[in-house]
This record gives structure tokens, C-alpha cells and sequence, in this order.
């Protein structure tokens, strides 16, 4: 089992819908989690971070946290065509308070 | 300078070439790492420093891997004797703080280094 889970994809929403993108963790005492968007041929770029069970707004995204069930996910309402790119599930393991772990990311398409 | 500058841009090597990446992080950053992206994978992790020290080096695929940051700022990747395997875009990463005192200390990634080896 890989350290880091995601649904490769493509996930493909019309635009204005909402994106909801998944990701599992297989360590239960990591603490920290991300989530980077990456555009085609471009570095990854921090969208956010959560490490408390629950929600975390901003802006247009929500990050979802469940330790118990070893789960993080990205939520992007009113989804635009400038929201097309990949999305990376980032972890720090258990034990390591620098190293991020990913996962191999969503490819999400909003269709407009 | 405004972000992470990483050079050159692209390099195509002939297999058993050596190569070296350079990596110029954001001024004052503390901390420095370097990721390998193989297409269609998120990054993996390869080494770490904290200002000149390199405190983490497991994710190197083997011995031809060497990384060193002598003053502190800029960076190198070397690969020796480059063999097809090594065929990825390589990341530099650097963030302003010591990691662990911050749990959510942001990691700026640098636009990467796509290696092509031939």
C-alpha cells in the first residue's frame, strides 16, 4: 500500500460545479497535510494546509480532515476552466517534520 | 530574487554523462530540498538541508546521487554516470524556517529541471 493515495483521474466537472478531490494516508499519527495544484509543465504551488480534523475555508476551496479514517480531501466550489490542472495530496509522515510525502495526483478538468 | 530559480531549464544528457542541476532559493531561506517528478507521479522526496548541513539524504536513488550546498544558498544535484532511469524533472524546494518549529511552514518549489537521459 502506497503511503499516499489518489484517484489518478481525469476528474472531469462542468464549469461552476463543484470538484471534490480525494486522498488517503496510510501512517495515522501524520500530522500535516496539503494539498499543491500543479499546472501542466510547472511547479507545484501550496493551496492549502489543514492539520486539525474538520474543515478549513478559503475562498472558493475547503480542505476536509478525518483522522479516524485516514482521509483528506480538497473541495472546489464554483469550479473554473482556469482550475484545469493537477492536484497533489502532500502528507508529513509520522516522525518527519519536513519531508512531504505525495501522493501522484488528480488531473482535474473543468469544462467550460 | 522573487522565487526559486532553478537551471538550466532542460538538459538532455547521453547515458553515462554526468550532469549538475543548480538550485537558487529564495533569499534568507533556511531550509532546501530536493524532489524527482517522473511523469504522471507526484514528487519524491530526495535530500534535505538546513542551511549548509545536509540532515537528510535517503530519498537518493543510489551513490551516483550528490547533492551539496556549501554556503548555505545555492544548491547543487549531481548525477554521475546518468543512466535512463534518471529521466524526471527535479525540483528544488526551499522554505524560511527551520521545519519544525512551524508544522505548516510553506515550501516554495522552484519551476524544475527536466532531465532527458538518451
Amino acid at each position: 500500500q502506497k503511503e499516499v493515495e489518489q484517484n489518478s483521474g481525469p476528474l472531469s466537472v462542468p464549469e461552476g460545479a463543484i470538484a471534490s478531490l480525494n486522498c488517503t494516508y496510510s501512517d495515522r499519527g501524520s500530522q500535516s497535510f496539503f494539498w499543491y495544484r500543479q499546472y501542466s509543465g510547472k511547479s507545484p504551488e501550496l493551496i492549502m494546509f489543514i492539520y486539525s480534523n474538520g474543515d478549513k475555508e478559503d475562498g472558493r476551496f475547503t480542505a476536509q480532515l478525518n483522522k479516524a479514517s485516514q482521509y483528506v480531501s480538497l473541495l472546489i466550489r464554483d469550479s473554473q476552466p482556469s482550475d484545469s490542472a493537477t492536484y497533489l495530496c502532500a502528507v508529513k509522515l509520522k516522525g518527519s517534520n519536513y519531508k512531504l510525502t505525495f501522493g501522484k495526483g488528480t488531473l482535474l478538468t473543468v469544462n467550460p | 530574487g522573487a522565487g526559486v530559480s532553478q537551471s538550466p531549464r532542460y538538459k538532455v544528457a547521453k547515458r553515462g554523462q554526468d550532469v549538475a542541476l543548480r538550485c537558487d532559493p529564495i533569499s534568507g531561506h533556511v531550509s532546501l530540498f530536493w524532489y524527482q517528478q517522473a511523469l504522471g507521479q507526484g514528487p519524491e522526496f530526495l535530500t534535505y538541508f538546513q542551511n549548509e548541513a545536509q540532515l537528510d539524504k535517503s530519498g537518493l536513488p543510489s551513490d551516483r546521487f550528490f547533492a551539496e550546498r556549501p554556503e548555505g544558498s545555492v544548491s547543487t544535484l549531481k548525477i554521475q554516470r546518468t543512466q535512463q532511469e534518471d529521466s524526471a524533472v527535479y525540483l528544488c524546494a526551499s522554505s524560511l524556517t527551520r521545519t519544525g518549529l512551524m508544522m505548516n511552514t510553506e515550501a516554495f518549489f522552484g519551476q524544475g529541471t527536466r532531465l532527458t537521459v538518451v
